[in-house]
């Protein structure tokens, strides 16, 4: 099955500066790139997608690229703010099903 | 929140106890999945749906079933639980019919202690 991994595990910035997360994975049939977002205690909520046919897509501060070819997908978060603060989870869509498989993610920290 | 309510939201059990879990939605969707979060590995599926009584397993299924006997509700069981299945358990549905582009809309999650 997909494996995803996802580095760093842990990521701190100053406020202002830009946020880098990479995430890997193993089957090239998956087509569906999703990143999601979670504040401490809630739920995991969608920030930005990328379909394998594209290969970049911004949305504002944050941007998703893709690399099909090394199987590889980044998040970037410029000018991060303290509501930047959050884990952030990598994932790839295979099958007709929709599964998704998840990267174990990143605990992003921006400081003052 | 699309419409998902997970209960209990927080349960303490003891081992070998059997465990239910409900997940319920209004917007008669497709498929609902039940995952698993736990530090360090971050959210692992466990059993999903793809219509009433369809299911298939995840990658981490073992000690676990479920059952889909309406659209509305997905339930995940714990015959016996143990210790290992302290976690936080995330159902979630794919918004397909919106935007057809698998984006997953989760519950608020059901916080699992098993003593």
């Amino acid at each position: 099955g997909e494996n995803v991994e996802q580095h760093p595990s842990t990521l701190s910035v100053q406020e202002g500066d830009s946020a880098v997360i990479k995430c890997t994975y193993s089957d090239s049939a998956s087509n569906y790139f999703p990143w999601y977002k979670q504040e401490l205690g809630k739920r995991p909520q969608l920030i930005i997608d990328i379909r394998s046919n594209v290969g970049e897509k911004k949305d504002q501060r944050i941007a998703v690229t893709l690399n099909k070819t090394a199987k590889h997908f980044s998040l970037h978060i410029t000018e991060t703010q303290p509501e930047d603060s959050a884990v952030y989870f990598c994932a790839a869509h295979t099958g007709t099903a929709s599964k998704l498989t998840f990267g174990t993610g990143t605990r992003l920290q921006v400081t003052l | 929140d699309a419409g998902i309510t997970q209960s209990p939201r927080h349960k303490v059990t003891e081992t070998g106890t059997p465990v239910t879990l409900r997940c319920h939605q209004t917007e008669n969707h497709r498929y609902m999945y039940w995952y698993r979060q736990d530090p360090g590995h971050g959210l692992r599926l466990i059993h999903y749906s793809y219509g009433v009584k369809d299911t298939d397993k995840g990658e981490v299924s073992d000690g676990y079933s479920v059952s889909r006997s309406k659209t509305e509700d997905f339930l995940l069981t714990l015959e016996s639980a143990t210790s290992s299945q302290t976690s936080v358990y995330f159902c979630a549905i794919r918004a397909a019919d919106r935007r057809n582009t698998g984006e997953l809309f989760f519950g608020e999650g059901s916080r699992l202690t098993v003593l």
